[in-house]
């Protein structure tokens, strides 16, 4: 298996609402991010887990939640967001290696409407 | 901090014609460059990565970079594009060992028949 799995692929949502996204890959990788893409724009990181622990936090505002349940597994859970935070959201992941993190697998993302 | 600079935000082509991306970047430190290619609705692909040694890279689907350090650039090239190249193409830089990646704007290359 050599795939980052995202669902759902598409989201709407309300501003009182209440969402996890979720990225789950098998490929034995112990890095996986959250990156934020707006339409037009390059991805923007906004968390990074190194096994299991988060390494990265880009000053992401607390209405947006990383967990990481296990290394294969990485939640973003959403609370209260506001209608400037639609964008495609994308998770990656990356195995170590002699030189560090090289190279980044992304999933296909999940596009997220807030109403 | 790394930054990155795509000169061409969109780049029309014939179909068999060769083309360049270009791309700068400015850092203090040793670094690693990437190109990332991605499609329509999808995420983002690595076409090819510059860590260390030969200057000139080899990646996936026919593409090629040139890492110029008295330049700081790093520009990809293909000799003859399909139009299943029509994509939007990302250069990427992150510090020796960093988990960060800063990537460029973008770069939409579209073939034309």
């Amino acid at each position: 298996d050599t795939e980052v799995t995202q669902t759902p692929k598409h989201l709407v949502m309300g501003m009182t609402n209440k969402k996890s996204l979720k990225c789950e890959q098998h490929m034995g990788h112990r890095a996986m991010y959250w990156y934020k893409q707006k339409a037009k724009k390059p991805p923007e990181l906004m968390f990074v887990y190194s096994y299991e622990k988060l390494s990265i936090n880009e000053s992401v505002p607390s209405r947006f939640s990383p967990e990481c349940p296990n290394s294969s597994l990485l939640n973003l859970h959403l609370h209260a967001l506001q209608p400037e935070d639609s964008a495609l959201y994308l998770c990656a992941s990356s195995p170590p290696s002699t030189g560090g993190w090289e190279k980044l697998f992304f999933g296909s993302g999940t596009q997220l409407s807030v109403l | 901090a790394q930054s990155v600079t795509q000169l061409d935000s969109q780049v029309p082509v014939f179909e068999e014609a060769p083309v360049e991306l270009r791309c700068n970047y400015s850092s203090s430190v040793s670094v690693y460059l990437f190109w990332y290619v991605q499609y329509p609705n999808q995420g983002l692909q690595l076409l090819l990565k510059y860590l260390s040694g030969s200057t000139l890279v080899k990646g996936i689907n026919g593409f090629e970079a040139e890492f110029n350090k008295s330049q700081t650039s790093f520009h990809l090239r293909k000799p003859s594009v399909h139009i299943s190249d029509t994509a939007e193409y990302f250069c990427a830089v992150s510090v020796k060992g960093a988990q960060k990646l800063v990537f460029g704007q973008g770069t939409r290359l579209t073939i034309n028949p």
